[in-house]
């Protein structure tokens, strides 16, 4: 079965640090993947998708990067966070086609 | 691109009751429209989702109604429990990119 990791469940870094989240999916093959943040009372907010390796798309602009370097992972950077980068974020991945997404658990960061 | 309205942001019920989330959607060529229920602190998970070639689709308590023409899709919860107090999220997504847009949540809120 298809199973999906996300890592660290929490995170407090200071103003101006990098920032490193992976995601992993294991189980499949050539999985759409994606990264949400989830602010609260705003919803799920698609911030990075990736149909294949080194493909990603942004879809807002940011302080935020996204790698896939292999076929089931994805990385979700910050050269220099900022206060506002605080959130939940969520690693998700589906099957190609219209079909259900499967979540991580999610990182809860907070920038201090 | 797509845009997806949920309505209301706060649902208030007491047991027994019936819930209704509402959702419309603005991209015509949307075909695929899941739910999904966030537990306090957890991740996201489908409990159902309906597609374009069908009006209603049910699953024991939960039921998704579909209406192509005015681009508006509900989700009905009967008999609500405690347990179905949560964050529920529409979503819309169509066969040319397969990436789902959420819409901005609802809390719901079953008092016993």
């Amino acid at each position: 079965s298809q199973t999906i990791h996300q890592w660290p469940a929490t995170l407090v870094q200071p103003v101006g640090s990098p920032l490193s989240l992976e995601c992993t999916v294991e189980g499949t093959s050539n999985p759409n993947l994606y990264w949400y943040r989830q602010a609260a009372g705003r919803g799920l907010q698609l911030l990075f998708y990736s149909v294949g390796i080194g493909q990603i798309s942004s879809e807002v602009p940011q302080n935020l990067s996204a790698s896939r370097p292999q076929d089931r992972q994805f990385i979700l950077s910050s050269k220099k966070l900022l206060l506002s980068d605080s959130g939940f974020y969520l690693c998700a991945w589906s099957d190609q086609g219209l079909t259900e997404a499967f979540f991580g658990q999610g990182t809860r960061l907070t920038v201090v | 691109g797509e845009n997806v309205e949920q309505h209301p942001s706060t649902l208030s019920v007491q047991e027994g009751d019936s819930a209704v989330i509402k959702c419309t959607y603005s991209d015509s060529a949307s075909n695929y429209f899941p739910w999904y229920k966030q537990e306090l602190g957890k991740r996201p998970q489908l409990i159902i989702d309906i597609r374009s070639n069908v009006g209603e689709k049910k699953d024991q308590r939960i039921a998704v109604t579909l209406n192509k023409t005015a681009k508006h899709f509900s989700l009905h919860i009967t008999e609500t429990q405690p347990e179905d107090s949560a964050v529920y999220f529409c979503a819309a997504a169509s066969g040319g990119s397969y990436i789902p847009t959420f819409g901005r949540g609802t809390s719901l809120i079953v008092h016993p």
